[in-house]
């Protein structure tokens, strides 16, 4: 199957900091990016769609100013943590859709640790 | 909420016995993928169910798809210690590749 990479893959901030997690398509240009959260012992949550040159279409309830989203190429997404807090501790994983895919790949994902 | 359904929540159960776990959504479908998933660790693909299929195999796991009844489920026979993780399902919502996955089974196998 296709390879998605994410980068970090953990990541320990500080209360107020901003971070950035990369997700990038390594063997096939990915039209349409998503990304996902998970907290403890619990399900992976969708929490936007983002479309290669287009503004990220964002779930019900996430805030589209604290989790900044950039699709610039065909191969990278990014996911910003504005202001980062502790409740914002988690797990982010991403997945990469091609544009004759009939399935996403998924990244192995970021753990996020805010102090 | 979009998030499909997955029972039992926990399982257990000794090594050698069969592990069946159920999911079910709520929308149509292109297809649903099975994932394994290790405590704090990523998702590992197990397999993917197309919609104009009924069942499919990969080694010692087993996939069922009923379409007219929204659910699936997961096989795994011949259980083995190693096979102790988190397994969800997700499902591809129509014409969207947005994957939806269900609440998860935390499976325990005893060795």
């Amino acid at each position: 199957g296709a390879v998605v990479s994410q980068h970090p893959s953990w990541v320990i901030c500080k209360s107020g900091t901003s971070v950035k997690i990369e997700c990038r398509s390594l063997d096939f240009q990915a039209t349409t990016m998503f990304w996902y959260r998970q907290f403890p012992k619990q399900s992976l949550m969708l929490m936007a769609t983002s479309n290669e040159g287009s503004k990220a279409t964002y779930e019900q309830g996430v805030e589209k100013d604290k989790f900044l989203i950039n699709h610039a190429s065909l191969t990278l997404s990014t996911l910003t943590v504005t202001s980062a807090h502790p409740e914002d501790s988690s797990f982010y994983i991403c997945s990469a859709r091609g544009q004759d895919g009939i399935e996403a790949f998924f990244g192995q994902g970021t753990r996020l640790t805010v102090v | 909420s979009q998030q499909g359904e997955e029972d039992p929540q926990a399982l257990s159960i000794q090594e050698g016995e069969n592990a069946t776990m159920n999911c079910s959504y709520k929308t149509s479908i292109n297809n649903l993928q099975w994932y394994r998933q290790n405590s704090g660790r990523g998702l590992v693909h197990l397999i993917l169910i197309r919609s104009n299929e009924r069942e499919k195999h990969s080694g010692r796991l087993r996939v069922t798809l009923d379409t007219s009844k929204k659910s699936s489920s997961l096989l795994i026979t011949a259980s083995r210690a190693a096979d102790t993780a988190s397994y969800f399902c997700a499902a591809d919502t129509s014409g969207t590749y947005k994957y939806i996955f269900g609440t998860g089974t935390r499976l325990k196998v005893l060795a």
